[in-house]
């Protein structure tokens, strides 16, 4: 069974700090990596996406991915209210299969 | 990125009763997917519409359950059949555009199935 996990939370962090999202996969040969971010009763908006080891910033968001320990995470810097949402880390595995399996979700508040 | 619609966005239905969903995009895009998301869950996918082929289901989903079509490269549709409680649920289609790797989703159908 090829699994995404992350970390459940609930997340709190104040309002200007860091939020660190994590998420492991199973899958050593996935190539494709995603992170959706979900506010309650919409649907999933595509804010990072990255392909190859190590960071990728995009303004206050930046995705880092670790290939070999199977890891990827989002660091979310200055965050704010409005980043109050579930993260949503999602992952192609590869291969002719274009789907994505999608982890649980991280639940984040940002304190104001 | 691309316009996604689908209708209709909620709907309360009786069991044993069925509900087409349909999802269209404003330019063409290569792949398009259905997923479901129970209640304070994450998104399972149902199946991958091809087009002009049956679609490809998951494990766990059957084409009795969920038949979906897509006639063009724009437009596709899941049926929902012989609806139970256990199918309330938000229905998500998604794409990914021509040329990208990248999949969008669209607003989504709120289902309750009394």
């Amino acid at each position: 069974q090829k699994e995404v996990e992350q970390n459940s939370g609930p997340l709190s962090v104040p309002e200007g700090a860091i939020a660190s999202l994590n998420c492991t996969y199973s899958d050593r040969g996935s190539q494709s990596f995603f992170w959706y971010r979900q506010y309650s009763g919409k649907s999933p908006e595509l804010i990072m996406f990255i392909y190859s080891n190590g960071d990728k910033e995009d303004g206050r968001f930046t995705a880092q991915l670790n290939k070999a320990s199977q890891y990827v995470s989002l660091l979310i810097r200055d965050s704010q209210p409005s980043d109050s949402a579930t993260y949503l880390c999602a992952v192609n595995m590869g291969g002719s299969a274009r789907q994505l399996t999608f982890g649980s979700g991280t639940q984040l508040t940002v304190l104001p | 990125s691309a316009v996604i619609s689908q209708k209709p966005s909620r709907d309360i239905c009786q069991r044993g009763t069925s509900l087409t969903i349909q999802c269209q995009v404003d330019s063409q895009v290569t792949m398009m997917f259905w997923y479901r998301q129970q209640p304070g869950q994450s998104l399972t996918l149902i199946a991958t519409a091809n087009q002009g082929s049956e679609a490809t289901y998951e494990s766990g989903f059957v084409i009795d359950k969920f038949p979906i079509s897509r006639p063009n490269l724009t437009f596709s549709t899941l049926t929902v059949s012989n609806m139970s409680p256990e199918d309330s649920s938000i229905y998500l289609c998604s794409v990914e555009l021509a040329g990208g790797g990248t999949q969008y989703f669209g607003p989504g159908t709120r289902l309750l199935v009394l």
